[in-house]
C-alpha cells in the first residue's frame, strides 16, 4: 500500500525566510506525486506535480519540489516567504491500482507566516 | 467555468437524522471522489467511483453511501450519522486518464458537517 507522511503538523516562518516542507512516500512502484494547498475555508488547490523527467518540478507562487527517489521524498520550497503562503500544505501520491487509482494524502502541515 | 460544486457548505445536525450532501461537476470526469479530512490526518478517501454505476470503497467508507446514476453527480449519503463523522468533507473529480497520466484532480469547495 502507497503512504506518505508529512514531517511537523505545524510550520512557523517569518515573511521573506525559506519555506520548506517535508514529505516522504512509500510506493512499490514509480509514483506520481503532488503539492496541493488549501487556503482558509477553501478546496484544494494543485500547486505542483511530478510525474516523469525533470525531478525539480516548479509550481505556482514561486514553490518548487523536487523528487528524490533515493530518499522517496518529495520536499516543497519556496526561498521566501509571503503572508499570502499561509495555509495548509498536503503532499499526495497517486495509487495506481487494478481496482481503482486514488489520492493518498499525507497529514498536511499548516504553515504560519509571521511579519 | 469548471467546477466541482458541492452542498449544502456548512450543515449541523442531530445523530441518526438522514442526510446527503451532494456534489456535481461540469466537467464531463469519469473519475470522482469523496474525502474526510480531519486534523493530522490529512484528507481520507471514503469513496469513489470510475464511471456511472461503478463504486468501490476508499479507505473509511463505514457509516457512508454513495450513487452514481448519472456521470455529473456523485452524492455521500449518511444513513445514521453519528458524532464521529462530525468532518470536513471534499469531493474531487479527475478524468480517469488523467489520474493514470499524474493529472490533477478538481476538489470542491467542501462541506463542513457537525453531527450533534
Amino acid at each position: 500500500a502507497q503512504s506518505v507522511t508529512q514531517l511537523g503538523s505545524h510550520v512557523s516562518v517569518s515573511e521573506g525566510a525559506l519555506v520548506l516542507l517535508r514529505c516522504n512516500y512509500s510506493s512499490s512502484v514509480p509514483p506520481y506525486l503532488f503539492w496541493y494547498v488549501q487556503y482558509p475555508n477553501q478546496g484544494l488547490q494543485l500547486l505542483l506535480k511530478y510525474t516523469t523527467g525533470a525531478t525539480l518540478v516548479k509550481g505556482i507562487n514561486g514553490f518548487e519540489a523536487e523528487f528524490k527517489k533515493s530518499e522517496t521524498s518529495f520536499h516543497l520550497t519556496k526561498p521566501s516567504a509571503h503572508m499570502s503562503d499561509a495555509a495548509e500544505y498536503f503532499c499526495a501520491v497517486i495509487s495506481i491500482k487494478a481496482a481503482g487509482n486514488k489520492l493518498t494524502f499525507g497529514g498536511g502541515t499548516r504553515v504560519l507566516v509571521k511579519p | 467555468e469548471a467546477q466541482v460544486t458541492q452542498n449544502p457548505r456548512y450543515l449541523i445536525t442531530v445523530t441518526g437524522k438522514k442526510l446527503t450532501v451532494t456534489c456535481s461537476q461540469n466537467m464531463n470526469h469519469e473519475y470522482m471522489s469523496w474525502y474526510r479530512q480531519d486534523p493530522g490526518l490529512g484528507l481520507r478517501q471514503i469513496y469513489y467511483s470510475m464511471n456511472v454505476e461503478v463504486t468501490d470503497k476508499g479507505d473509511v467508507p463505514e457509516g457512508y453511501k454513495v450513487s452514481r446514476k448519472e456521470k455529473r453527480n456523485f452524492p455521500l449519503i449518511l444513513e445514521s450519522p453519528s458524532p464521529n463523522q462530525t468532518s470536513l468533507y471534499f469531493c474531487a473529480s479527475s478524468t480517469q486518464s488523467g489520474l493514470l497520466r499524474g493529472t490533477e484532480a478538481f476538489f470542491g469547495q467542501g462541506t463542513r458537517l457537525t453531527v450533534v
